[in-house]
């Protein structure tokens, strides 16, 4: 039972445009949501994060957007550059309760970027 | 560079045997978590440890266990290995106990990959 899902393990998009990477949840409780970023050979790295009370967090080229209706969180790379090539791994986390507390990850969507 | 550590990087071993995977974390963490990433699979959460002491159990093995050591640097021994076990195990750190509650950051090492034949 995926609690946080990715449904495209991989997106192609040319250099300079948009790339938006999606995230859905089905697990109401959680109330914090994360994007890491892995690259081959490396441990992921955190990337940006976004709470449930907010809609929106923006941190240069990537905006994270949380639809807390529609359990759904996308993140958005704009402008795409090459370096951004790498697995994002979308993750969830609850205040409330045991190891629901840790990170829940998705499966991850590999992003190319173009030149 | 996270500043977590992780030894070995890679290890192949047999069916049935044990192994042992060395996390050092950041300097300053007092949390430690375990993950398992199969094939084609995410970041499966094993166990986490605070300051020494257990502190919450995920998806772990009955055939897994772990600790964690004054110095803060943490062990996960793997026994009876199976083919399934072969995956990338990745060692995290965090500063207090709260694991992912109210988002706090977790610092990933590059992983042990672990191949059993």
């Amino acid at each position: 039972d995926q609690q946080v899902k990715q449904n495209s393990p991989s997106l192609s998009v040319q250099e300079g445009r948009i790339s938006i990477l999606n995230c859905d949840y089905t697990n109401s409780m959680f109330d914090y949501f994360l994007w890491y970023k892995k690259y081959p050979a490396e441990g992921p790295t955190f990337l940006i994060s976004i709470s449930s009370i907010k809609d929106k967090n923006e941190d240069g080229r990537f905006t994270v957007f949380l639809n807390k209706s529609a359990k759904h969180l996308s993140l958005h790379i704009v402008p795409s550059q090459p370096g951004d090539s790498a697995v994002y791994f979308c993750a969830a986390s609850s205040r409330y309760g045991g190891s629901q507390g840790n990170l829940i990850f998705g499966k991850g969507t590999k992003l190319s970027v173009k030149p | 560079d996270s500043g977590v550590t992780q030894t070995p990087k890679h290890l192949i071993t047999a069916t049935g045997q044990r192994v042992t995977l060395r996390c050092s974390p950041r300097s300053g963490d007092l949390s430690v978590y375990w993950y398992q990433q199969s094939l084609d699979q995410g970041l499966q959460f094993l166990i986490q440890y605070y300051n020494g002491e257990e502190r919450a159990k995920g998806n772990i093995l009955e055939r897994f266990s772990a600790q964690q050591f004054p110095d803060l640097h943490s062990e996960l021994n793997l026994s009876s290995l199976e083919l399934g076990d072969s995956a990338l195990y990745f060692c995290a750190s965090s500063p207090s106990f709260s694991g992912g509650r109210l988002g706090e950051t977790q610092y990933f090492g590059p992983g042990t990959r672990l191949l059993v034949l």
